[in-house]
């Protein structure tokens, strides 16, 4: 079982790069998550999809952009990536029925901005 | 913001030893605690949803209950065993959508074998 995938796992990039993170799960989800993983600080939200076709912004959106391409697929756009942004990244899933409810997390992408 | 808290950091047991430790959260506004265990470079794993004051929910020897009317949840390890090393996150909802889900920033435990 697949589960979430993401892609790359881990990146290096200069400021100013942009880059894409990439996800994908195959558990025929409505809600998909973008968070990020500092030191020190719990897993805090950028930005979700409650459904297809819908996105909407977290607690640390600014920086970053997304984009819900299919049920299926969540991308995380950094168009000018800065120090700030270095972190792990982690994208989940959740059959939300109207709540949160239980997230279904991928692997993560480790992230470093020179 | 909004503080879950979680304790100990981190904490070291020896095989065998049963553990706990506590995620505290507002007592006010509060939907469901959930409860997460994360290995080192894997997924974060759900172990429990909990909505009720007063519940309990177990899962093999890992089990977990909930006070909503004075914010906090405890988990216990009975029995510890070297696979349960990893870090548990607990995450307190206040009501739906996403935006009302708040995480605690992880006990890590390591079971000394």
């Amino acid at each position: 079982n697949a589960g979430v995938t993401q892609t790359p796992k881990f990146q290096v990039l200069k400021t100013g790069q942009s880059m894409t993170l990439q996800c994908a799960q195959d558990m025929n989800h409505n809600s998909m998550y973008w968070y990020r993983q500092d030191p020190g600080m719990g897993l805090r939200l950028i930005y979700y999809s409650a459904s297809e076709g819908t996105t909407d912004k977290g607690e640390v959106p600014n920086g970053y952009n997304v984009s819900r391409l299919n049920k299926r697929e969540f991308s995380l756009r950094l168009e000018s990536a800065a120090p700030s942004q270095t972190s792990v990244y982690f994208c989940a899933s959740s059959d939300s029925g109207g709540y949160t409810g239980e997230l279904f997390f991928g692997e993560g992408s480790r992230l470093t901005v020179l | 913001i909004l503080n879950v808290e979680q304790s100990p950091q981190s904490l070291h047991v020896q095989e065998g030893d049963s553990t706990n430790f506590t995620c505290s959260f507002p007592s006010s506004n509060f939907y469901a605690l959930h409860w997460y265990r994360w290995e080192t470079a894997k997924s974060p794993e759900a172990l429990f949803v909990m909505t009720l004051n007063g519940d309990e929910k177990k899962k093999g020897r890992i089990s977990a209950t909930l006070n909503t009317k004075e914010g906090y949840s405890y988990l216990y390890i009975k029995g510890s065993q070297p696979e349960d090393s990893a870090t548990y996150l607990c995450a307190y909802e206040r009501g739906t959508g996403a935006n009302n889900l708040f995480f605690g920033t992880g006990t890590r435990l390591t079971v000394i074998p």
